[in-house]
């Protein structure tokens, strides 16, 4: 069966200061990994796609890279506006989350 | 400007009423989904829909059923609400990708149901 297990629950970081996220998967045939920011009252919003082991995606002060079995969502010198829920999935399995709480 | 496009933010129902939920995408993409999202449960997925006409039950389907007469459209029916299915709805969209590659999907501002 397949699973997506996220760690931590729960982050807190000051600002500035950086953390990585962790997404431990296990899929027959990866077919695509996704990573989703939610917002508290909306739906996910895309951000990044990884879809074989040693690839990395970067998106301003976000950072995701892919290995056989995890996913991690590095986030350098985090901004309060970085608050918020992220979500890991494969093709329609998801993640229960991290919630990133940044304080300034 | 891609959008998917839940009827309700909000709805308020009765223990035995049918609701109704319904999902626009403005895409034309090929498959379309609905979650549930409870605190601590994350996403999970009711059914999803891969083409007009075509369904398929997900983890949790028990209490619901879908329809997709039009490839625009995929709406949820509660057949008969109950209180445990209070929650938050996520309806989704996806092109259906190259090569069995999977795209991203793109996701309505969902609908929280409450059922008393």
């Amino acid at each position: 069966e397949d699973q997506v297990t996220q760690s931590p629950e729960a982050l807190r970081l000051q600002e500035g200061e950086s953390s990585s996220l962790n997404c431990s998967y296990t899929v027959s045939g990866l077919r695509g990994l996704f990573w989703y920011r939610q917002d508290p009252g909306k739906g996910p919003e895309f951000l990044f796609t990884l879809y074989s082991a040693g690839e990395e995606k970067e998106k301003e002060r976000l950072k995701a890279t892919l290995t056989k079995k995890e996913s991690f969502l590095h986030i350098t010198a985090p901004k309060p506006e970085d608050s918020a829920t992220y979500l890991c999935a494969t093709e329609l399995i998801f993640g229960t989350g991290t919630r990133l709480q940044v304080f300034p | 400007d891609v959008k998917v496009t839940q009827s309700s933010r909000y709805l308020v129902k009765r223990t035995g009423e049918k609701v109704f939920l319904e999902c626009v995408q403005d895409m034309d993409h090929e498959n379309m989904f609905w979650y549930r999202q409870d605190p601590g449960l994350g996403l999970r997925l009711i059914y999803f829909s891969y083409d007009v006409k075509m369904k398929e039950k997900g983890d949790i389907p028990e209490g619901y059923s879908v329809s997709r007469e039009k490839k625009e459209r995929f709406s949820l029916i509660l057949e008969s609400a109950s209180t445990n299915q209070t929650s938050m709805y996520l309806c989704a969209s996806r092109t259906g990708g190259a090569a069995g590659w999977n795209t991203e999907a793109f996701f309505g501002q969902g609908t929280r149901l409450t059922v008393v």
